[in-house]
């Protein structure tokens, strides 16, 4: 059975900090990786696919990589602001629909 | 496109009572899943369903839980009795066939916020 686990559950930076969140998936098995964020009281909103076959996607300040046989993802963001203050959660698509993590909260501190 | 609609937002019922939560999915897509979040839990699949078929309702909890898709456009998830342990969001979510599942992104409504008390 696929397991998604992120690390760490929580972080606060300053503002203009480079950050790393990190996932990990037990079967390497997938067909994509898929990162969200959850602002409070809201639904999931798609931020990057990644492609078994790809090992890295871009998109803004946002740069997520794959490393699919080490059961791995990390998403990068550069020059973070307080409006990327939010809850972000990495999900697989292998023989199941998607499997999310527990997601890191994320606090940027103006 | 006014992206995946559900309803209510908010509902707060009392243990024993039936809840019915309502989805709307995006026109033209032909997944639709029905996910719930918890604190402890996280994210969990409950049911989904492709061209309104169910594929896979093995996250479905208890028989008290039931989903259907009568068309297209229309899906619910009900809880029969409920009970304080249901309290929960409940995400529906949707996405096109192209590809199936994989390499599609998967668009959230946001959710309904159940309390049972």
């Amino acid at each position: 059975k696929q397991e998604v686990t992120q690390i760490p559950a929580a972080l606060s930076v300053p503002e203009g900090e480079n950050l790393v969140l990190n996932c990990s998936f037990t079967d390497s098995a997938i067909y994509n990786l898929q990162w969200f964020r959850q602002d409070p009281g809201k639904g999931l909103t798609s931020l990057l696919l990644i492609q078994s076959s790809q090992r890295e996607q871009t998109s803004g300040r946002l740069n997520a990589s794959l490393d699919k046989s080490s059961g791995r993802s990390t998403l990068y963001i550069a020059a973070s602001q307080p409006g990327d203050s939010a809850t972000y959660l990495c999900a697989v698509v292998g023989n199941t629909p998607l499997v999310f993590g527990k997601g890191t909260r994320l606090s940027v501190i103006a | 496109d006014a992206g995946v609609i559900q309803s209510p937002r908010h509902e707060v019922t009392e243990m024993g009572q039936e809840v019915t939560l309502r989805c709307k999915p995006i026109s033209g897509h032909d997944y639709l899943f029905w996910y719930r979040q918890t604190m402890m839990r996280g994210l969990e699949l409950l049911i989904y369903f492709n061209n309104n078929v169910p594929i896979d309702d093995s996250g479905m909890p208890e028989d008290r839980f039931s989903a259907k898709m009568p068309n297209a456009s229309f899906s619910t998830l009900k809880i029969q009795p409920s009970e304080p342990r249901d309290s929960a969001v409940y995400f529906c979510a949707s996405s096109s066939r192209t590809g199936g599942l994989v390499g599609n992104t998967i668009y959230f409504g946001e959710g309904s916020w159940l309390t049972v008390v």
